[in-house]
């Protein structure tokens, strides 16, 4: 079974500071994407990557930056992060022309 | 640029009712739709999916349909229990090498009233 692992369920931290989210999986799949959940709006997808090191935009890239420097981990950064980051922060992997595997979830608050 | 609308965002039904949720998509080379339930305070998960070569596919009490020419696509949930109340969320993706983006509807919370 596929397991996607994000480090933390809960994070606190305050406006300024550089955050880091993890995300590993466990079946060396070549995807894995960041997305954001907010009420209403779905999931919309930050940033994604089909390779070690290569990283594409989503269509919320801005104030967000990744690194995968090994197939199975992919990092998402708030470079200086704000309270409108506040949010819910899913990672996803996906192997092949398999469906998206999900992690649990980080939910964030920039204070 | 691409977009999947989903309608509606709120459904309520009573147990044992039908319930039917409707998505639209913008691209018309999409062809993998994938259905994921998200329950309170856990993580997507896929339920049913269906690729463009297939008009209809079942899963016992759970179907999806596909109109290509129209770009709609529909999930079907059929003696609905208390347990399927979920958030559920629609996608559309182009497959066409294993590199790709979903592009996902922004969800339809369903309660099943017992």
């Amino acid at each position: 079974d596929v397991k996607v692992t994000q480090s933390s369920r809960y994070l606190v931290k305050r406006t300024g500071e550089k955050v880091f989210l993890e995300c590993v999986q466990d079946m060396d799949h070549e995807n894995m994407f960041w997305y954001r959940q907010d009420p209403g709006l779905g999931l919309r997808l930050i940033y994604f990557s089909y390779d070690v090191k290569m990283k594409e935009k989503g269509d919320i890239p801005e104030g967000y930056s990744v690194s995968r420097e090994k197939k199975e981990r992919f990092s998402l950064i708030l470079e200086s992060a704000s309270t409108n980051q506040t949010s819910m922060y899913l990672c996803a992997s996906r192997g092949g022309y398999q469906p998206q595997h999900f992690g649990d979830g980080t939910r964030l608050s920039i204070l | 640029g691409e977009n999947v609308e989903q309608h509606p965002s709120t459904l309520s039904v009573q147990e044992g009712d039908s319930a039917v949720i409707k998505c639209t998509y913008s691209d018309s080379a999409s062809n993998y739709f994938p259905w994921y339930k998200q329950e309170l305070g856990k993580r997507p998960q896929l339920i049913i999916d269906i690729r463009s070569n297939v008009g209809e596919k079942k899963d016992q009490r759970i179907a999806v349909t596909l109109n290509k020419t129209a770009k709609h696509f529909s999930l079907h949930i059929t003696e609905t229990q208390p347990e399927d109340s979920a958030v559920y969320f629609c996608a559309a993706s182009r497959v066409k090498t294993s590199y790709d983006k979903v592009i996902f509807g922004p969800g339809t919370s369903l309660s099943v009233i017992p």
